[in-house]
């Protein structure tokens, strides 16, 4: 069975504070993708990264900053300096290959409020 | 030019009724899908088509009917609409099924059933 598990339902912060949203997954899949959207309160779904299960590079963008590692299966975001603009509902998504045929497995999303 | 394109983006309309939602990608991809996102914001996969093939359907009430008149046009069709299937529907594609590549998602529908 394939699962995504943001424990985080919501988190409350002030801006400028660093901010690390969690995902853990589940594969039996030797090869699988990791993505993060961002839904912002306009609804739409941003795609922030993908990466796949070879690459455990860390990978940072901007303020934005993922830690992946296969030994904890946990693939988490980190916000530095988070901004009112930051708030949205994050999403950790698991797509297996082949057998996933595709499709995204999603986390339930943990809701981010940055506060003035 | 919007990479994926859903239509209508609001949909309101009473139990009973039959309704459709478009869909259209311009990015060349050989894949489509429909997820579905419920009022506790949980995004599930419904459906999926690979150059006009069906071959994801998940556990999806007969009422919901995908239509794929060509790869880069996937339409859903609802029956008889009930009050459950108030969401917020989103079409995606990637470039191909076996690698999930160059994912990209529409803005998304919101049905709401009165």
């Amino acid at each position: 069975a394939q699962k995504v598990t943001q424990a985080q339902t919501e988190i409350s912060v002030v801006e400028k504070e660093d901010v690390t949203l969690d995902c853990v997954y589940e594969t039996r899949d030797t090869t699988y993708y990791l993505f993060w959207y961002k839904q912002p309160p306009s609804g739409e779904l941003v795609f922030l990264i993908r990466r796949n299960s070879f690459d455990e590079q860390n990978e940072i963008s901007g303020r934005y900053s993922w830690n992946f590692q296969k030994s904890t299966s946990s693939f988490n975001f980190t916000i530095t300096a988070s901004q009112v603009v930051d708030s949205a509902v994050y999403f950790c998504a698991l797509s297996g290959a082949p057998s996933n045929t595709g499709k995204l497995i999603f986390g339930q999303g943990t809701t981010l409020q940055v506060k003035p | 030019d919007t990479a994926v394109s859903q239509t209508p983006k609001y949909l309101v309309t009473q139990m009973g009724n039959d309704k459709s939602i478009k869909c259209e990608q311009n990015l060349g991809h050989d894949t489509m899908y429909w997820y579905k996102q419920d009022s506790k914001k949980f995004l599930k996969i419904m459906f999926s088509y690979n150059n006009k093939e069906l071959i994801i359907n998940e556990t999806v009430p007969n009422r919901f009917s995908p239509k794929s008149p060509d790869k880069a046009h996937l339409n859903l069709h609802i029956n008889s609409l009930e009050l459950g299937d108030s969401a917020v529907y989103f079409c995606a594609s990637s470039q191909d099924s076996g690698r999930p590549y160059g994912y990209t998602f529409g803005s998304g529908t919101r049905l709401t059933v009165v």
